[in-house]
């Protein structure tokens, strides 16, 4: 199994820019979650997803992020527009379908905002 | 905010020495997880322990919870350059609601 995939892995991108971050979770898991994780703040819910459905938006900072999770296989997370404040490492995470609450992380995207 | 606190924020000993961290937190669990970030890198799972568990072992690890303390311990005995990591406790308090704590920077000195 390829694990958690998450792309880009560095994404640079100026203030006012779109970006969209990609997860791929592990085949079979049903819930996805992303995170964010910086110095100031440590590591950040922001989002997660049961079979495919938002459950939990609370931890989005605010209305210029959003995500979608339009199958089981596929989600992004988007912020438009970037500011330089969201520079962080983004990670997705998963969990197999009626197994313990062990979360499978991805390798994270590192996004700065110029 | 729910979020767990470890103690210490940085740990440095050296190799073969155990290393203790802790993991403190505010309201009821499910079960608390511990996780290892190398740097650059996402988290691994390293071991889980339910809220009816105190005291659980995996080849070199040994954690134990305090439900009455909300406090749970993790210790890394015969340590080893390759520990070298960030550490982090996750609790898990109504079913996929997860709080990661602050973190541990541990450095073993070979």
């Amino acid at each position: 199994d390829a694990g958690v995939i998450q792309s880009p892995r560095h994404e640079v991108t100026e203030m006012g820019q779109e970006v969209t971050l990609r997860c791929k979770p592990i085949s079979g898991h049903n819930s996805l979650f992303w995170y964010r994780q910086t110095m100031m703040r440590g590591l950040e819910l922001l989002i997660y997803f049961n079979n495919n459905v938002p459950i939990d938006d609370s931890g989005m900072p605010e209305d210029r992020f959003s995500a979608k999770m339009p199958n089981a296989s596929f989600s992004t997370l988007k912020i438009q527009p970037s500011e330089p404040r969201d520079s962080a490492v983004y990670f997705c995470a998963s969990i197999r379908t009626g197994g313990e609450s062990e979360q499978f992380f991805g390798p994270g995207t590192r996004l700065t905002v110029l | 905010s729910q979020q767990g606190e470890e103690d210490p924020q940085a740990l440095s000993i050296q190799e073969g020495e155990n290393a203790t961290m802790n993991c403190s937190y505010k309201t009821s669990i499910n079960n608390l997880q511990w996780y290892r970030q190398n740097s650059g890198r996402g988290l691994v799972h390293l071991i889980l322990i339910r809220s009816n568990e105190r005291e659980k072992h995996s080849g070199r690890l040994r954690v134990t919870l305090d439900t009455s303390k909300k406090s749970s311990s993790l210790l890394i005995t015969a340590s080893r350059a390759a520990d070298t990591a960030s550490y982090f406790c996750a609790t898990d308090h109504t079913g996929n609601q997860f709080y990661f704590g602050t973190g541990t920077s541990l450095t073993v000195i070979p």
